[in-house]
């Protein structure tokens, strides 16, 4: 069975562009959790996607956005890129909460 | 007060003792706890899930649950240096989403 996959691994762009990165759950499930890590810190809750609605979303400003397709993969969009930006972007994907998570390798964004 | 909440550490260990790191939570009504592993730069993986109080073992890991006091705890017995990671507590309180902790860093010395 295929696990979490996201995409890019890496990703470098400069403040004020704007980044997009894909990420698709394992087969059956519907709900995706878009996290936050910068270097150093703990996760940080970005994105809840489920059923192509957005369920909940962290403290982030609205130019973190993002969209749940039919098929269950998503993407997250992040406009005005900042230098504080720069963070490794974690996906995940659970049938239901209670069970868990699995996360995805990640996409490590650099923004000069 | 954070709805999960763990020691940040680093908790340093030799090589063959046991680690016990620990998890608080705020939310009497949360139904599932999990423990996640993350090594440096790469993504956590889940190692433990505890749904009802008392013990469970897998392996070398044997995570520990109490409700009425709202912890949870993993042992890792038998620590080796390939076990220096950052531990993450996780919590579902119902809503199907989990609720992480800041992490407990890890270090085995050989």
């Amino acid at each position: 069975e295929a696990g979490v996959t996201q995409s890019p691994t890496h990703l470098i762009k400069t403040r004020g562009q704007q980044a997009t990165l894909r990420c698709s759950p394992i087969s059956g499930h519907t709900s995706v959790y878009w996290y936050q890590q910068a270097l150093g810190l703990g996760l940080q809750f970005l994105l809840w996607y489920d059923e192509g609605e957005e369920r909940n979303r962290g403290n982030f400003p609205p130019r973190f956005s993002g969209r749940q397709f039919p098929n269950y993969s998503s993407e997250l969009n992040v406009n005005a890129l900042e230098l504080e930006d720069s963070a490794l972007y974690l996906c995940a994907s659970s049938l239901d909460g209670q069970y868990g998570y699995t996360f995805g390798s990640g996409t490590r964004l650099t923004v000069v | 007060q954070k709805e999960v909440e763990q020691n940040s550490g680093p908790l340093s260990v030799p090589e063959g003792a046991i680690a016990s790191l620990n998890c608080t939570y705020s939310d009497r009504g949360s139904q599932s706890f999990f423990w996640y592993r993350q090594y440096s730069g790469k993504s956590p993986e889940l190692i433990m899930s505890i749904y009802s109080n008392g013990d469970k073992e897998d392996g070398r890991f044997t995570a520990q649950l109490n409700k009425a006091s709202q912890y949870v705890s993993l042992l890792i017995r038998d620590s080796q240096p390939s076990d220096s990671a950052t531990y993450l507590c996780a919590v579902n309180t119902g809503r199907r989403a989990l609720t992480f902790g800041s992490g407990t860093r890890l270090q085995v010395q050989p």
